[in-house]
């Protein structure tokens, strides 16, 4: 159990819809980081937060969006959904990032999302 | 720009033989961290190994050791008398601000009994 859980662990829905994934990071970190991971495109970084504020892009969707609250919990929204969205994805955190490249991620079970 | 490479889709591996997964990268920052992570079929991401640019020894982590060559860029991961359990997919990744993560497309390794 790496300390970070995530909920729901699967999610089905329908094309079109809007979900919310949440995710709450080990005690103590205050980096959050979500993946996607699909078949064919591998592990794919979306965005990271830190203490509340957005720290680094990578591949994410103008439909898709999170944020981090003051609690640290986090959640990724996902909109106007398209059967191409249906993938796992993993939430991580890790200690403080800055303070060195040393940072291992501690990466939550995942929420299958199934877009029909 | 970042980026990790892992040439080999699938390995296999006889039952308490050694493996080697090969992983090299390319950044040109001279600090980063390079991590490997095994994902089992049940699907979470297990954290193995670390290897920092400015460490001078291998990392070793139990029967897990990381062939760090700077020079060639390269971190592969040997996995030591190989077991059933092994199976799984093997990440690569690499990381240069301690921010984002750069992940590879991964290897499947199986273990042949």
């Amino acid at each position: 159990d790496s300390g970070v859980t995530q909920t729901p662990k699967h999610l089905i829905t329908a094309t079109g819809q809007r979900v919310t994934l949440r995710c709450s990071p080990r005690s103590g970190d205050l980096s959050v980081y979500w993946y996607q991971q699909s078949l064919d495109q591998g592990l794919q970084f979306l965005i990271q937060y830190y203490n509340g504020e957005e720290r680094a892009k990578g591949n994410i969707l103008e439909r898709f969006s999170a944020q981090q609250f003051p609690d640290l919990h986090s959640e990724l929204n996902l909109s106007s959904l398209e059967l191409g969205d249906s993938a796992l994805y993993f939430c991580a955190s890790s200690a403080n990032p800055g303070q060195g490249f040393y940072n291992e991620q501690f990466f939550g079970p995942g929420t299958r999302l199934t877009v029909l | 720009a970042q980026k990790i490479t892992q040439t080999q889709p699938g390995m296999f591996v006889q039952e308490k033989e050694a493996v080697t997964l090969d992983c090299t990268y390319d950044t040109s920052d001279p600090s980063y961290g390079l991590f490997w992570y095994k994902q089992p079929s049940s699907g979470e991401m297990i954290f193995l190994i670390y290897q920092g640019s400015y460490d001078q020894q291998n990392a070793t982590e139990g029967r897990y050791s990381l062939n760090f060559q700077k020079a060639r860029k390269s971190a592969n991961l040997v996995i030591s008398a190989s077991q059933l359990g092994d199976s799984a997919m093997y990440f690569c990744a690499m990381s240069v601000t301690g921010n984002q993560f750069y992940f590879g497309t991964g290897t499947s390794l199986t273990v042949i009994p």
